[in-house]
């Protein structure tokens, strides 16, 4: 089946550094890519589209400045948390859609900021 | 604004004892409405994508059925390890994805 990865799959941090975190589609090429970040005990929540080759859409509320992300090739796209505050703690989990099969996630990011 | 309603929130079945998992929605546009099951700390796995009502889908001890209001997800004699959290999410037609907050199943032995 479709695979998608995720790097790293833990983190910690201090307060004010930034922290990128890739995912990659591992056998099939994914022209848009879904951010989603989710907090203990609650749902998926769509944080932003990735694009290939343009700039990602994001949700409402969802900080552009602060949550950059890049969809530079047709397998991978990234995501960096500048700036990193306790607040933004949390799982981040990225998506795919294979077509004509199904979207796809990858197995998470945990991103502790002390 | 699309939303996605599911229920029971916890569930606990004795092994080998069948139930079935509630997914309600509203969407404007449904182009497709996924069940993922999702265990703690890792990403959800992709279970089934349904396109349209009547549709039924199969998986080792899961089917899963489509309404024009709601999906359902039975688990026909689960085992200990169908423990998990099921997440029903709708996909409108502007390609969001919108989840619910999830069935948490807990199969004891």
């Amino acid at each position: 089946g479709a695979v998608v990865s995720q790097h790293p799959s833990r983190v910690i941090c201090k307060s004010g550094t930034s922290v990128k975190i890739e995912c990659r589609s591992l056998d099939f090429q994914a022209t848009t890519m879904f951010w989603y970040r989710q907090f203990p005990k609650q749902s998926l929540m769509l944080m932003a589209t990735s694009n290939e080759g343009s700039k990602a859409t994001y949700e409402q509320g969802v900080e552009k400045d602060k949550f950059l992300i890049n969809h530079a090739s047709l397998t991978l796209s990234t995501l960096t948390v500048t700036s990193a505050h306790p607040e933004d703690s949390s799982f981040y989990i990225c998506s795919a859609r294979v077509l004509l099969a199904g979207i796809y996630f990858g197995p998470g990011t945990r991103l502790t900021v002390l | 604004e699309d939303q996605v309603t599911q229920s029971p929130e916890a569930l606990r079945l004795q092994e080998g004892e069948s139930s079935s998992l509630n997914c309600s929605y509203t969407v404007s546009g449904l182009r497709g409405l996924f069940w993922y099951r999702q265990d703690p700390g890792k990403g959800p796995e992709f279970l089934f994508t349904l396109y349209s009502a009547g549709e039924e889908k199969e998986k080792e001890r899961l089917k899963a059925t489509l309404t024009k209001k709601e999906s359902f997800l039975h688990i026909t004699a689960p085992k200990p390890e169908d423990s998990a959290t099921y997440l029903c999410a709708v996909e409108d037609g502007n390609n969001r994805l919108a989840f619910g907050k999830g069935n948490q199943v807990v199969v004891i032995p």
